[in-house]
């Protein structure tokens, strides 16, 4: 799986658009760009999925450029409870047998 | 509701004890997965299992044993527990291995002490 890099934190208010870019240079042609979600105390949860350029779903956008080297995970309006980590994974669609999360973006929403 | 299921919640265990993590889903998914989560890290495989029947290793499976007992159940053992084994541990299961139908069940928090 190509390898991601991501901000380790965050900060936002509530109300307010935020975006994680997640940086992957070595993407392969068959990678995807998955994106999950951790709550505290809580498993991760698939949020949002893309090949190339934009996929919008009720919970995010995720933006991926032409040369698809990074992605950007859109927030809109977060709220208290956006409180996560979030996860960029990269990676063939149907491989993921040994799907690796590295540590990922901790977002921290505050009043 | 349809999910894994996670037992037991919360664990403490002596150094050199043993204990079995107990895994079970209703989703009819093949494959199946165990995490350990550490403290301001990210989720690292333990072991997986594509289909029943087969097991592999993950990034960090040192100290570990698995069973994949029926297609419902995935078990995890720890044969001689270390204080380094302290973590939380995810199980997850998918219907194949695609990356994006990953469902993690709530955690089981083992303490060694």
């Amino acid at each position: 799986l190509a390898k991601t890099t991501q901000p380790i934190s965050m900060d936002s208010y509530e109300g307010q658009e935020v975006n994680i870019t997640c940086s992957h240079n070595n993407i392969a042609t068959n990678d995807y760009i998955t994106w999950y979600q951790q709550f505290p105390s809580q498993g991760p949860r698939f949020i949002i999925q893309g090949y190339k350029t934009k996929v919008t779903n009720e919970v995010a956008s995720l933006f991926i450029p032409a040369d698809r080297k990074s992605s950007t995970l859109s927030l809109p309006r977060v709220s208290l409870s956006d409180t996560a980590v979030y996860y960029c994974l990269v990676g063939p669609y149907n491989q993921g047998g040994k799907l690796i999360f590295g540590q990922g973006t901790e977002l921290s929403v505050k009043p | 509701n349809a999910g894994v299921t996670q037992t037991p919640k919360f664990q403490v265990l002596k150094t050199g004890q043993s204990m079995t993590l107990q895994c079970a889903q209703d989703m009819n998914h093949n494959s199946m997965y165990w995490y350990r989560q550490d403290p301001g890290m990210g989720l690292r495989l333990i072991y997986y299992s594509a289909s029943e029947g087969t097991t592999d290793k993950g990034e960090v499976p040192n100290g570990y044993n698995v069973s994949r007992l029926n297609k419902r159940e995935f078990s995890l053992r720890l044969e001689s527990a270390a204080p380094s084994q302290t973590s939380v541990y995810f199980c997850a299961s998918s219907a194949v291995n695609e990356v994006a139908g990953y469902t993690f069940g709530s955690g089981t928090r083992l303490t060694v002490v």
